[in-house]
């Protein structure tokens, strides 16, 4: 299957700080990545639609000013939480969306990225 | 109702038993049915994926799609205690070609 890496994979962070995470698929090409968050012993949330080139779709509830988003290429997109409080510590798990030889498309899975603010 | 349903468990098997996970789905317009496999504190693999109605086998996995009760199910045989994992369900190609997933069944694989 496809690769898709995201760093740093642990970050620990004061409160009030800024903290960015990137998202890259490797070996293909990415209009659409997927960031997600999960809490302890949580299922998986939608954060927001990352598309390249464009503004990223964010799901209800999600504070588009907190939580940015950046797709600059087809392979790279970035989230940044700004200033951040202990309440948005998570797991923090990209995803990219890829074609299928077959048809059809699936999404691939960053390894995600641990995130403690103190 | 919820686009993706799953049974969130536990679901606990013996070694060497067959452990069955099942997801239905709402949009009948989807194409294309994933099942991805969660260990604790990592993200999610994918592990199989199935699009005609039937059976597909890879390995001890087997992914069974039935369209017309907008079900799909993984069944995997001779569970090995490294089974143990959330395995979500996840659907695609309907109304607006979007994602969904379930929110995971919890497999325990006991030895």
């Amino acid at each position: 299957g496809a690769v898709v890496s995201q760093h740093p994979s642990r970050v620990i962070c004061k409160s009030g700080t800024s903290v960015k995470i990137e998202c890259r698929s490797l070996d293909f090409q990415a209009t659409t990545m997927f960031w997600y968050r999960q809490f302890p012993k949580q299922s998986l949330m939608l954060m927001a639609t990352s598309n390249e080139g464009s503004k990223a779709t964010y799901e209800q509830g999600v504070e588009k000013d907190k939580f940015l988003i950046n797709h600059a290429s087809l392979t790279l997109s970035t989230l940044t939480v700004t200033s951040a409080h202990p309440e948005d510590s998570s797991f923090y798990i990209c995803s990219a969306r890829d074609h299928l030889k077959g048809g059809g498309d699936t999404q691939y899975f960053g390894p995600g990225t641990r995130l403690t603010v103190l | 109702q919820k686009e993706v349903e799953q049974n969130s468990g536990p679901l606990s098997v013996p070694e060497g038993a067959i452990a069955s996970l099942n997801c239905t789905y709402s949009d009948r317009g989807s194409q294309s049915f994933f099942w991805y496999r969660q260990y604790s504190g990592k993200s999610p693999e994918l592990i199989m994926s199935i699009y005609s109605n039937g059976d597909k086998e890879d390995g001890r996995f087997t992914a069974q799609l039935n369209k017309a009760s907008q079900y799909v199910s993984l069944l995997i045989r001779d569970s090995q205690p490294s089974d143990s994992a959330t395995y979500l369900c996840a659907v695609n190609g309907g109304t607006g070609n979007q994602f969904y997933f379930g929110t995971g069944t919890s497999l325990t694989v006991i030895p």
